[in-house]
């Protein structure tokens, strides 16, 4: 059972480009939950996604950023038009429900340049 | 809004001491505690703690919840090098949208010398 799979590991771009960040979670899990960790801080929450539904996204800047979970396929956090602020780490949980323990992905560290 | 606060930022000690570390939350509907150890990747998963008074252990690793006094201590014996790594603290709150969203502390340093 594979854990959860993030990918790419490190992404690079240039500001003004798209960010596509992917996250398959372990098998059984259907809550998804995307976190971002700004260098020197801790994870900050950025939004909670069931297959098809956008569960909480209270924590998702209200411009550029969006996130989906198809009904088949990886979960998605899309950033557009990048700026150097948005360098950080991303990090994808899952869970089987909403109330247990959440495992996490090894991140995908965006640089933008 | 929903606070975790972890201390000390940052701790340096060498092998076979024990440590403990504390996470103090503010919280509104609090649901549990978990701890997660977090080397160059992603944080892995130690403890989860929902009620109060009960300690968990994992090998050298334990920790403990108090719900009064609203915080949580990590304790670790006999440190080895391999215990170096950011141990963080989160607390997960219940009811609405919230399920299974945490909220971190900024996470304690921890550094194992030889």
């Amino acid at each position: 059972n594979a854990g959860v799979m993030q990918n790419p590991r490190h992404l690079v771009r240039r500001r003004g480009q798209e960010a596509r960040l992917r996250c398959s979670p372990m098998k059984g899990h259907s809550h998804v939950y995307w976190y971002r960790q700004l260098p020197e801080e801790g994870l900050k929450f950025m939004v909670y996604l069931q297959k098809e539904n956008i569960i909480d996204e209270s924590g998702m800047p209200k411009e550029r950023f969006s996130a989906e979970f198809p009904k088949e396929g990886p979960s998605i956090l899309r950033i557009q038009q990048v700026v150097r602020g948005d360098s950080a780490a991303y990090f994808c949980a899952s869970s089987q429900r909403g109330y247990t323990e959440a495992f996490f992905g090894q991140g995908t560290r965006l640089t933008v340049v | 809004e929903d606070k975790v606060v972890q201390s000390p930022l940052s701790l340096v000690v060498h092998e076979g001491d024990t440590v403990t570390l504390n996470c103090s939350y503010e919280v509104t509907n609090f649901r549990s505690l978990l701890w997660y150890k977090q080397e160059k990747k992603a944080p892995t998963f130690l403890f989860m703690l929902t009620s109060s008074g009960i300690e968990k252990k994992s090998g050298r690793l334990s920790s403990i919840l108090d719900k009064k006094e609203l915080f949580s201590i990590l304790n670790i014996t006999a440190t080895q090098t391999g215990d170096s790594a950011v141990y963080l603290c989160a607390v997960e709150v219940q009811g609405g949208t919230s399920y299974g969203k945490l909220t971190f502390g900024q996470g304690t340093i921890l550094t194992v010398h030889p």
